[in-house]
C-alpha cells in the first residue's frame, strides 16, 4: 500500500513569495490534515479535512495560508505571500474513515526555507 | 484545552541500555494517547496508540507504554536501545469529540551513544 505522498520535498523562497504544497493521501483515506512543524516543535494542525469539507482551520493563518482539497483526494496547501517565520517542515497526514480516533498517517513532509 | 507535556529535550543513553521516555497530558475524558517516531528528514511514524483497555501496550521496534491515569502519564519504554532508534518522539493525544484536534508534545531527541 503506498503511503501519503508529499512533493515538493524541498522549497527556498523569498520572503513576500508565494510557494504551494502537494499532497495526495493514501487511497480511501478520508480524513486529511496539514501540520506545520516549526525546528525543534511538535506538530501544530492547522486544518483537517473531511473527504472534501473542512473540519477544523482554527489555527490556520487565513491572511496568508490557504488550502483545498478538490474531490475529496488530494490536497494543496498555498502560501501568499510568505514570512520569515513560516520557515518550517510542512506535514501531510491522512487517516481512514473509521472515526475519530484512527491513527494518522503521514508523508515525508515539505521543508520551506523563506530567506 | 487538552496538552502533551514531554519533560526531557534530550536524552542520551548508550546502546544496550534502558530507556524512558515521559510523556505527560492534560484532558479532560479518557485520553487516546500515540508515541510517533520521527527519524531526520522523514515524517512521523506511529510506535503505538492506547484507546482503552490493557493499560500496558506493546508497539513496534520494541517499544511500550504504560498508561496510568493517576498521574496523568503515558510513558515510553524500551528495555534495550539501539543505535538505529536515535531519533525524534512524539507523544500525543487524539481527541474525543469531532472538533477536537491531535495535540502534539514539543518532542524529545534521543541519542545513541556506541
Amino acid at each position: 500500500e503506498a503511503g501519503v505522498a508529499q512533493s515538493p520535498r524541498y522549497k527556498i523562497i523569498e520572503k513576500r513569495q508565494s510557494v504551494a504544497f502537494w499532497c495526495n493521501p493514501i487511497s480511501g483515506h478520508a480524513t486529511l490534515y496539514w501540520y506545520q512543524q516549526i525546528l525543534g516543535q511538535g506538530p501544530k494542525l492547522l486544518i483537517q479535512f473531511q473527504n472534501n469539507g473542512v473540519v477544523d482551520d482554527s489555527q490556520l493563518p487565513k491572511d496568508r495560508f490557504s488550502a483545498e482539497r478538490l474531490k475529496g483526494v488530494d490536497s494543496t496547501l498555498k502560501i501568499q505571500p510568505a514570512k520569515l517565520e513560516d520557515s518550517a517542515v510542512y506535514l501531510c497526514a491522512s487517516s481512514p474513515p473509521s472515526g475519530i480516533q484512527e491513527t494518522q498517517y503521514f508523508g515525508p513532509g515539505t521543508r520551506l526555507l523563506v530567506l | 484545552a487538552q496538552s502533551v507535556t514531554q519533560p526531557d529535550i534530550h536524552i542520551t543513553v548508550s546502546e544496550g541500555a534502558s530507556l524512558e521516555l515521559r510523556c505527560n497530558y492534560s484532558y479532560g475524558a479518557t485520553p487516546y494517547l500515540f508515541w510517533y517516531v520521527q527519524s531526520p528528514g522523514q515524517g512521523l511514524q506511529l510506535l503505538l496508540k492506547y484507546f482503552s483497555g490493557d493499560t500496558l501496550v506493546q508497539g513496534i521496534k520494541g517499544f511500550e507504554a504504560e498508561f496510568k491515569r493517576s498521574q496523568s502519564s503515558f510513558n515510553l519504554r524500551k528495555p534495550s536501545v539501539h543505535w538505529s532508534d536515535a531519533a525524534e518522539y512524539f507523544c500525543a493525544v487524539g481527541p474525543y469529540n469531532y472538533g477536537q484536534n491531535f495535540v502534539f508534545g514539543p518532542g524529545t531527541r534521543l541519542s545513541v551513544l556506541p
